[in-house]
């Protein structure tokens, strides 16, 4: 079985420029998490989809960050501007389960660690 | 919203000794992961537990998750230096569906 796939691996740019993650999860799985982890701290959940519709994002600073998951498969996040705090990993993850509260586990890929100067 | 505490923050043993990490909630929970990554990595899922007063054992690895439901603990039997990582618990984060909250995490380092 494939993994949740991430790119790119990493990313360097100037503050207030605009950057974009790429995630495509396991195949079949509905829910979908973008997680922000800056360094020395747990993961911190931006967006959660379940298929193409956002189930939660009430910790996404939506003055600059944007996500979407179209046709509920691949999905992207987008920063702009990028600041120097959003340096960090962003890790997205896929689990199975339509609308269970926790019944399985969630397979992250592999981060973008982005930063930013 | 809901919060996972974790403590301690930082835990560093000899190889041979135990480890210990704990995780508390206000609220209670439906149920709790753990997840572990290793430097560099990303999370990998370990287990979950769903009863109250819940025991699970992986080897040497051993998770509890309280009577109330509201703390959860994971204890490693002399530790290796393959168990060098932040283990995390993680717990559904409010009335969302499948919503993921991760604690801080304990950085567990081992001195061979």
């Amino acid at each position: 079985e494939a993994g949740v796939a991430q790119s790119p691996r990493y990313k360097i740019i100037e503050k207030r420029q605009s950057v974009a993650f790429w995630c495509n999860p396991i195949s079949g799985h509905a829910t979908l998490y973008w997680y922000q982890q800056i360094l020395g701290q747990g993961p911190k959940l931006l967006i959660q989809f379940q298929n193409n519709g956002v189930v939660d994002d009430s910790q996404l600073p939506k003055d600059r960050f944007s996500a979407e998951r179209l046709k509920g498969v691949d999905s992207t996040l987008k920063i702009q501007p990028a600041k120097l705090e959003d340096s960090a990993v962003y890790l997205c993850a896929s689990r199975q389960g339509k609308g269970t509260r926790g019944n399985t586990e969630a397979f992250f890929g592999q981060g973008t660690r982005l930063t930013v100067v | 919203g809901q919060q996972v505490m974790q403590i301690p923050q930082y835990q560093h043993v000899q190889e041979g000794e135990d480890f210990t990490t704990y995780c508390n909630s206000s609220t209670t929970l439906s149920n709790i992961q753990w997840y572990k990554q290793r430097p560099g990595g990303h999370p990998v899922f370990l287990i979950q537990l769903v009863k109250s007063g819940e025991v699970k054992k992986q080897k040497r690895l051993t998770f509890q998750f309280g009577e109330a439901k509201k703390n959860s603990s994971l204890h490693i039997t002399a530790t290796q230096t393959t168990d060098v990582g932040t283990y995390f618990c993680a717990g559904p984060g409010g009335t969302s569906y499948g919503k993921l909250t991760f604690g801080q995490g304990t950085i567990l380092t081992v001195h061979p």
